[in-house]
C-alpha cells in the first residue's frame, strides 16, 4: 500500500476548467514534488517543496500553480490548460536531507497518480 | 552534475529465463542509487536502493543490484523471471546532500510466456 495518497485518481477536463490535484502524506517528511509522466518516459519533475516552501520550479508553465497548505499536503492547481498537458502527476515525498552530515535514506515515496486528460 | 544512463529501452525475455537491466550512472559525487519499478497504470515503486555498505542489495521479489563503483555500474539482474515482473524499470540516482533526484529514460522489460 502506498503511504502517499493522490486524488482524483483520474480527471478529464476542457482547457478552460479550473481543477486541483491533491496529494497527502503522513510519513512526517517535509520534501514533497510533482512530477508530470507521459508515456513510456520517465517522470519530469515540475516543483519541490522543502519545509512547505517552494525550493524547485523547473521552469514550469504558469497554467500549473503549486500550493503547500501543511506539512502533509500538496495541491497542483490548474487552470486552462493545453492538450499536451495530458499525463500522468505523480506526487512523491522523501526525508529533507537537513546538511551533509544527515544523509536521511534519500528515497521517494510515489503516490499512484493522477492521470489527466485535457480535451 | 549528475546522470543516469539506461541503455536498453526494451528488453523481451522468455518467463523462468534470466534478465539484466543496465544502469550506467556518472556523478562527482558519493550517490545513492535507486531502481524503481511501474507496473502499468500505477505509480513508481521502489524495488531496491544502495545507500552505503554491502554493494549487492536485493529485494523482496528475487532482483538483486550490484553497485560497482570503478564501472559507475548498477546493474539490476533476477535469475529467474515471472510474467508478473512484466513493468517499466527506471534507475535513479541522488547527490545524498540535496533532494534532486536523476532518473534514467527507463527499460520496459516483458517476460513472454
Amino acid at each position: 500500500d502506498t503511504e502517499v495518497t493522490q486524488t482524483p485518481k483520474h480527471l478529464v477536463m476542457g482547457m478552460t476548467n479550473k481543477k486541483s490535484l491533491k496529494c497527502e502524506q503522513h510519513m512526517g517528511h517535509r520534501a514533497m514534488y510533482w512530477y508530470k509522466q507521459k508515456a513510456k518516459k520517465p517522470p519530469e519533475l515540475m516543483f519541490v517543496y522543502s519545509y512547505e516552501k517552494l525550493s524547485i520550479n523547473e521552469s514550469v508553465p504558469s497554467r500549473f500553480s503549486p500550493e503547500c497548505p501543511n506539512s502533509s499536503l500538496l495541491n497542483l492547481h490548474l487552470h486552462a490548460l493545453q492538450p499536451e498537458d495530458s499525463a500522468l502527476y505523480l506526487c512523491a515525498s522523501s526525508q529533507e536531507i537537513k546538511d551533509v552530515w544527515d544523509r536521511g535514506t534519500g528515497e521517494l515515496f510515489f503516490g499512484e497518480g493522477s492521470r489527466l486528460t485535457v480535451l | 552534475a549528475q546522470s543516469v544512463t539506461q541503455l536498453d529501452s526494451q528488453v523481451p525475455v522468455f518467463e523462468e529465463a534470466p534478465v539484466e537491466l543496465r544502469c550506467n550512472y556518472s556523478s562527482s559525487v558519493s550517490v545513492y542509487l535507486f531502481w524503481y519499478v511501474q507496473y502499468p497504470n500505477q505509480g513508481l515503486q521502489l524495488l531496491l536502493k544502495y545507500l552505503s555498505g554491502s554493494t549487492l542489495v536485493e529485494s523482496i521479489n528475487g532482483f538483486e543490484a550490484e553497485f560497482n563503483k570503478s564501472q559507475t555500474s548498477f546493474h539490476l539482474r533476477k535469475p529467474s523471471v515471472h510474467i508478473s515482473d512484466t513493468a517499466e524499470y527506471f534507475c535513479a540516482v541522488s547527490g545524498g546532500n540535496g533532494n534532486q533526484f536523476y532518473f534514467g529514460t527507463g527499460t520496459s522489460l516483458t517476460v513472454i510466456p
